[in-house]
């Protein structure tokens, strides 16, 4: 059973940078898609981005310039670096793996963080 | 791309509920749904369309085709009543895009 488990401030300020961590219970794996995903109170979930094998990593374009996905190197551990943070990032943040099975790249979220709750606020 | 699924859905117990995600030429991808209750982490349902991942009860299953996933919950409980988000990406293998999730759909069992 993976467990993932975020951690980080409950509330930053404006145009701050919110730093987040996910820490994986087992060795990351190249064949996973770690990813961020989050959820504004009263709206759907949106995908952050993902960190892949090798460092590759992909971006919501809409946050394309704000975000950054990194790995540690025990690959144990990834982070979520969003800049410039206004009241719209308030949200519930969730990492997530993203897997895939079949031979079809189409990565499905089967393990999820509880989640935290990052106000912005001054 | 752009995923709509209607705010909400009513079902009476024991009865069949459909919730729908529809996108442009959806039926050429990929749509995951995933199942969230207040205060808990989202719970994946269904993968690659109509997968059920191990756990999860027969009574889940989905579809694809054409612009439109479907999401089809038979013999509804009252531990149904929850907000279901399908998912799915823009492109595929060497060309992964971006994700993208609908806007979720409440379901109440009424």
């Amino acid at each position: 059973q993976v467990q993932l488990q975020e951690s980080g401030p409950g509330l930053v300020k404006p145009s701050e940078t919110l730093s987040l961590t996910c820490d994986v219970s087992t060795v990351s794996s190249i064949s996973y898609y770690w990813s961020w995903i989050r959820k504004p109170p009263g709206k759907g979930l949106e995908w952050i981005g993902y960190i892949y094998y090798s460092g590759t990593t992909k971006y919501n374009p809409s946050l394309t310039g704000r975000v950054t996905i990194s790995e540690d190197t025990s690959r144990k551990r990834f982070s979520l670096h969003l800049s410039s943070m206004t009241v719209a990032d308030s949200a519930t943040y969730f990492c997530a793996r993203g897997t895939t099975s079949g031979g079809i790249i189409a990565p499905y979220f089967d393990y999820w963080g509880p989640g935290i709750l990052v106000t912005v606020s001054s | 791309f752009d995923l709509t699924q209607p705010p909400s859905v009513s079902v009476s117990p024991g009865q069949t509920a459909s919730i729908r995600c529809s996108g442009q030429n959806l039926g050429n991808k990929y749509v995951s749904w995933y199942q969230q209750k207040p205060g808990q982490s989202p719970v994946l349902l269904i993968y690659q369309d109509n997968r059920r991942p191990s756990g999860i009860p027969a009574r889940f299953s989905g579809s694809n085709s054409g612009n439109t996933a479907t999401l089809t919950i038979s013999e509804t409980q009252a531990m149904d009543e929850a907000d279901y988000s399908c998912q799915a990406w823009d492109g595929s293998g060497a060309s992964l895009g971006g994700a993208s999730f609908g806007g979720g759909t409440r379901l109440t069992v009424l």
